[in-house]
């Protein structure tokens, strides 16, 4: 147990919809990033954010959107979803801004039908 | 594109064989270089950041080291268990990039008795 959880584990929705992750950082890490792995595609990264403020962006869509909250936990927000979509997303957590060890969620398992 | 190579893709072992794998990043801009273990139905966990040249790192019977200069870093497994069979990712970051990690398609070892 790396300490990061996410909710929900599973979601299921429709095309056109939008849905909400939820991720809570380690205890005292100030740091959350967001990842997609679709079936096709290894690990890619998405944002991070540090303390509540955007630090690096990946190839994040603008149908996305994300934040950091003042508690520090962090929500990705995916709107108008397609088919494609449909991925595990994890969100892992640091203390610092780089250089450190990223810890891992369990992920959650978008399905878009 | 900068991007990360991994090799083998996959990687068959009898118990008690020592492996290695091979991560080959872009040597321009380094800033730091991870390695994480990923076994199936869980989520990456951290082995190794490593960011100083000659670096080398250990844990328990997992060795990593680094050669930024000509952009590679090696894995080293030495007498494989069977609980060592997981997908190895390597990811680098590049400075001024926050800590956006670009991840490799990773090495799949799997240790049979």
């Amino acid at each position: 147990d790396s300490g990061v959880t996410q909710t929900p584990k599973h979601l299921i929705t429709a095309t056109g919809q939008r849905v909400t992750l939820r991720c809570s950082p380690r205890s005292g890490d100030l740091s959350v990033y967001w990842y997609q792995q679709s079936l096709d595609q290894g690990l890619q990264f998405l944002i991070q954010y540090y303390n509540g403020e955007e630090r690096a962006k990946g190839n994040i869509l603008e149908r996305f959107s994300a934040q950091q909250f003042p508690d520090l936990h962090s929500e990705l927000n995916l709107s108008s979803l397609e088919l494609g979509d449909s991925a595990l997303y994890f969100c892992a957590s640091s203390a610092g801004q780089t250089s450190y060890e990223q810890y891992f969620g369990p992920g959650t398992r978008l399905t878009v039908t | 594109i900068l991007n990360v190579e991994q090799s083998p893709q996959s990687l068959h072992v009898q118990e008690g064989d020592s492996t290695n794998f091979t991560c080959s990043f872009p040597s321009s801009n380094f800033y730091a270089l991870h390695w994480y273990r990923w076994e199936t139905a869980k989520s990456p966990e951290a082995l190794f950041v490593m960011t100083l040249n000659g670096d080398e790192k250990k844990k328990g019977r997992i060795s990593a080291t680094l050669n930024t200069k000509e952009g590679y870093s090696y894995l080293y497994i030495k007498g494989s268990q069977p609980e060592d069979s997981a997908t190895y990712l390597c990811a680098f970051i590049l400075t001024g990039g926050g800590n956006k990690l670009t991840f490799g398609t990773g090495t799949q070892l799997k240790v049979e008795l």
